[in-house]
């Protein structure tokens, strides 16, 4: 059973579409987040969330909006996709323990081409 | 300004070499946490270690191996007796109190050959 688990795995899409990108985690945690890995496999955050209340937003550009209906889900939704949009998207959630921290779990990555 | 540096872009072996990736870090707080992550070709992100900023005992599993050391603000890995599956590219991320992001160094690509 994935811990975490997005769909879908791979998206080719014109620019100027808007997409969807799913997030679902079954570890109980409260913490939900999106990382980007771009063409040079730098890693990097975007959004975090922490009972559906966003948390973090890393200067993101407000054509990417993600949404939390409850706390096992965080999903990405991106308007007028561009070209520099094309990156690997990691979904990832956590839960603070008070005696070792956080440790932040992934989903297998949504590949997103934007042609 | 927190910073995570691996400086080694890529390190190729021979199967059952031993093999060090380097990671150097950079960070006011007193409290932080660090980790390695393994992303093998298929892509996903593996956890495969934390440390938090007070415990500096060093931790083997099998043939990993991490060295913490404050005094020189590292937090070295080695694979012994490498092996083709650990193929793969290896990150290194610190995450201050408290924060709860992750700053990623830009990876360390591993190819072990047989």
């Amino acid at each position: 059973d994935t811990a975490v688990s997005q769909t879908p795995k791979y998206l080719v899409t014109q620019m100027g579409n808007d997409k969807s990108i799913k997030c679902e985690q079954n570890l109980g945690h409260d913490t939900m987040y999106w990382y980007k890995q771009d063409s040079k496999k730098f890693l990097k955050i975007m959004f975090s969330y922490n009972n559906k209340e966003l948390i973090i937003n890393e200067t993101v550009p407000n054509r990417f909006s993600p949404k939390s209906p409850d706390k096992a889900h965080l999903n990405l939704h991106i308007n007028s996709l561009e070209l520099g949009d094309s990156a690997v998207y990691f979904c990832a959630s956590s839960q603070y323990q008070s005696d070792s921290g956080n440790t932040i779990y992934f989903g297998e990555g949504s590949w997103l081409t934007v042609v | 300004a927190q910073k995570v540096t691996q400086a080694q872009t890529e390190i190729s072996v021979v199967e059952k070499e031993d093999v060090t990736l380097d990671c150097v870090y950079e960070t006011r707080d007193t409290t932080y946490y660090l980790f390695w992550y393994k992303q093998p070709p298929s892509g996903e992100l593996v956890f495969l270690i934390r440390r938090n900023s007070f415990d500096e005992q060093n931790e083997i599993s099998g043939r990993y191996s991490w060295n913490f050391q404050k005094s020189t603000s590292s937090f070295n890995f080695t694979i012994t007796a490498s092996q083709v599956v650990d193929s793969a590219v290896y990150f290194c991320a610190l995450e201050t109190y408290n924060t709860d992001k992750l700053i990623f160094g830009t990876g360390t690509r591993l190819q072990v050959f047989p």
